[in-house]
């Protein structure tokens, strides 16, 4: 079974700034995906990134890009100039690409602040 | 709007006594899930359905019943709800596994 491991449950940065959020997966499929959610206090989940496992070429969404290492099965988010709408939770998710059937999995979780 | 509804948002109810959360999505999907988040624990899976008809286990469905006759609607029954399933539920849809999934706003449920 997969497992999805954030080892960070709080992190904080200063406005402006930069951040990088930590992920870990285990898994022993070569196809997948992974995702960055982020969960604010009104507690909707939204969609912040999406990796395809088969694509070498990290992802990026404005501020926000990943650091897909795939052979170290790590996959870390990167807010740039972070802006106080970012303070959320922040979850790492990952889903197969086998099966007719793959639900998420996700990581515990790492609740972001920002500070002024 | 493309959208998925949960219903209630919030519910207080006591041991045993049955209830439905509903869940409905207008995007035409045909993968539908439901979850559970705890804290400390992330979100985990309870039940999902690949159409009509069609649904199995996640990782945590004792206590919980499903059912998908319309494509659209995934209701989440708890027969005989018991404090242990205290939780924030969030019901989501997609079209392929490759896709993100759209979660509903979730729905806040306290057993007492």
């Amino acid at each position: 079974a997969q497992t999805v491991t954030q080892s960070q449950p709080e992190m904080s940065v200063q406005e402006a700034e930069t951040v990088t959020l930590s992920c870990t997966y285990d898994t022993s499929e070569s196809d997948y995906y992974l995702f960055w959610y982020k969960q604010p206090p009104s507690r909707q989940m939204i969609l912040v990134i999406r990796q395809e496992a088969y694509k070498q070429q990290n992802a990026t969404e404005n501020r926000f890009s990943v650091n897909f290492q795939k052979a170290a099965k790590s996959f870390s988010l990167k807010i740039s100039d972070s802006q106080l709408g970012d303070a959320a939770m922040y979850f790492c998710a990952y889903r197969s690409d086998t099966g007719t059937a793959s639900k998420l999995t996700f990581g515990t979780g790492t609740r972001l602040q920002v500070t002024l | 709007e493309a959208q998925v509804t949960q219903n209630p948002r919030y519910l207080i109810t006591v041991t045993g006594k049955k209830l439905t959360v509903t869940c409905s999505q207008n995007m035409n999907h045909e993968y539908m899930s439901w979850y559970r988040q705890d804290p400390g624990l992330g979100l985990r899976q309870i039940y999902y359905s690949m159409n009509v008809e069609v649904t199995d286990k996640g990782d945590v469905p004792e206590g919980y019943k499903v059912s998908r006759k319309e494509k659209r609607n995934f209701p989440l029954i708890l027969e005989s709800p018991s404090p242990n399933q205290t939780s924030l539920y969030f019901c989501a849809s997609s079209f392929l596994n490759s896709q993100p999934q759209h979660f509903g706003d979730g729905t806040r449920l306290s057993i007492l």
